[in-house]
């Protein structure tokens, strides 16, 4: 049974980095697509990117300035790095496999605040 | 960016009602186009793909149709376990898309 476990830092500052992780037990890692989405509190859900086991990427142009997404697939993990952020980062990021999405990560709630 | 916008925002229905809901894309995304259900404080699940094709272990009451602009979900008799958002999601073109969600709740 395939599973995404998530990690990152909940709560951060204005012009700080965010970073989360998202583990990948069972399943093959290297046959899919690994994505990015997230979902301000109330709001519906914005796809940040993907990338696959190469290390070939796709980033959501709204982002792509400030969004790096990075794999290590000795350890079968993918992350997520969004730099100088701001209270509009504020949302529940998901890991997620796949462009039609049937594997979710449980969802880490980010909170931008001074 | 493909512009996926779905109506009602908010649809209010009774147990055993049928229920639809419309997603328009801004321009033509093929077939190319899943729906999700969401509920508070869980990641969306999914529950059509390919505009039509039913899930594995969805309920046969879920139903999806379109193509090209044009796409509604229906669910044919509504069940207390199905109130809740539901997303629809372009991925025929980069970057994928979702609609804004439509609320189903309790009449």
């Amino acid at each position: 049974q395939v599973q995404l476990q998530q990690w990152g830092a909940g709560l951060l500052k204005p012009s700080e980095t965010l970073s989360l992780t998202c583990a990948v037990s069972g399943g093959s890692f290297s046959d899919y697509y690994w994505t990015w989405i997230r979902q301000p509190p109330g709001k519906g859900l914005e796809w940040i990117g993907e990338i696959v086991h190469s290390g070939t990427t796709k980033y959501n142009p709204s982002l792509k300035s400030r969004v790096t997404i990075s794999v290590d697939t000795s350890k079968r993990q993918f992350s997520l790095r969004l730099d100088s952020v701001t209270a509009a980062d504020t949302a529940v990021y998901y890991c997620a496999r796949g462009r039609l999405i049937r594997i979710w990560g449980q969802g880490t709630l980010v909170t931008v605040s001074s | 960016d493909i512009q996926m916008t779905q109506s009602p925002s908010t649809l209010s229905a009774s147990v055993g009602h049928r229920v639809t809901i419309t997603c328009r894309a801004s321009q033509s995304i093929s077939g190319w186009l899943a729906w999700y259900q969401q509920k508070p404080g869980k990641a969306p699940e999914l529950l059509i793909y390919k505009a039509s094709f039913l899930e594995s272990g969805v309920p046969s009451r879920f139903s999806g149709s379109g193509s090209g602009t044009e796409f509604t979900l229906t669910i044919s008799s509504l069940q207390p376990d199905d109130f809740a958002t539901y997303y629809c999601q372009q991925y025929n073109t980069y970057p994928w898309t979702f609609g804004q969600g439509t609320k189903v709740e309790v009449k």
